[in-house]
């Protein structure tokens, strides 16, 4: 079993929807990290988090430590937010990272 | 400019040959990673170095070898190249006292034949 588990591993929504990826970790850990994915391949950091929740612009991280699970959610989302989000959990000294979460919005 | 850059972006080489993939920041990160990535597998450490002195393996370091010739230059090297290297490789940097958040170069993608 991965120590780091997303679902869904695809997700296609209609423009406006709201969407919710989820993670859920095996390992303790300092910190949990989202990715993202771009079409073309570059990867880029949206949120890291250890507690609580974080707000970007329409993107929303939430994490439960208790329960190991992390949830990332897009409100309003766009065909623009279609990329590979990727759940990465810190459990020194490396990073691990789920398998990702290929998202497609359509118009 | 990118803060992380790679160099070659693509590569085909014949099995056997001797690689090498170039990273080079310009964040002033200690902290430097090489992954690689398989379809379904996500992202994997191959190696990682704390700083100029200092190198360690990772999850799947067969096969490889890295220099870290100054602070923000990372190399990682494959001696003789197999079919099964095939993959997208990224290079990353992160900060010592912020080393979960790390910031990645845009990928190489490596196809062995």
């Amino acid at each position: 079993k991965n120590e780091v588990e997303q679902s869904p591993q695809n997700l296609t929504a209609q423009e406006g929807e709201f969407i919710t990826i989820n993670c859920s970790y095996s390992v303790g850990i300092s910190a949990l990290h989202w990715p993202q994915q771009h079409p073309g391949g570059g990867i880029v950091s949206l949120f890291m988090l250890s507690s609580g929740k974080k707000k970007h612009g329409r993107l929303i991280a939430t994490i439960n430590i208790q329960e190991k699970h992390s949830s990332l959610h897009i409100t309003a989302s766009h065909p623009r937010d279609s990329a590979v989000y990727i759940c990465a959990v810190f459990n020194p000294p490396r990073l691990t990272f789920g398998e990702g979460t290929q998202l497609t919005v359509n118009p | 400019d990118a803060d992380v850059t790679q160099t070659p972006r693509n590569r085909i080489t014949k099995t056997g040959k001797r690689i090498m993939l170039e990273c080079s920041q310009t964040k002033g990160h200690d902290r430097m990673y090489w992954y690689r990535q398989d379809p379904g597998l996500g992202l994997r450490l191959i190696y990682y170095s704390f700083d100029v002195k200092d190198i360690n393996k990772g999850e799947i370091s067969d096969g490889y070898s890295v220099s870290r010739q100054a602070q923000a230059k990372f190399s990682l090297s494959l001696e003789s190249a197999i079919p099964n290297q095939t993959a997208l490789y990224f290079c990353a940097t992160s900060e010592s006292d912020n080393f979960y958040e790390q910031y990645f170069g845009p990928g190489t993608r490596l196809t062995v034949t």
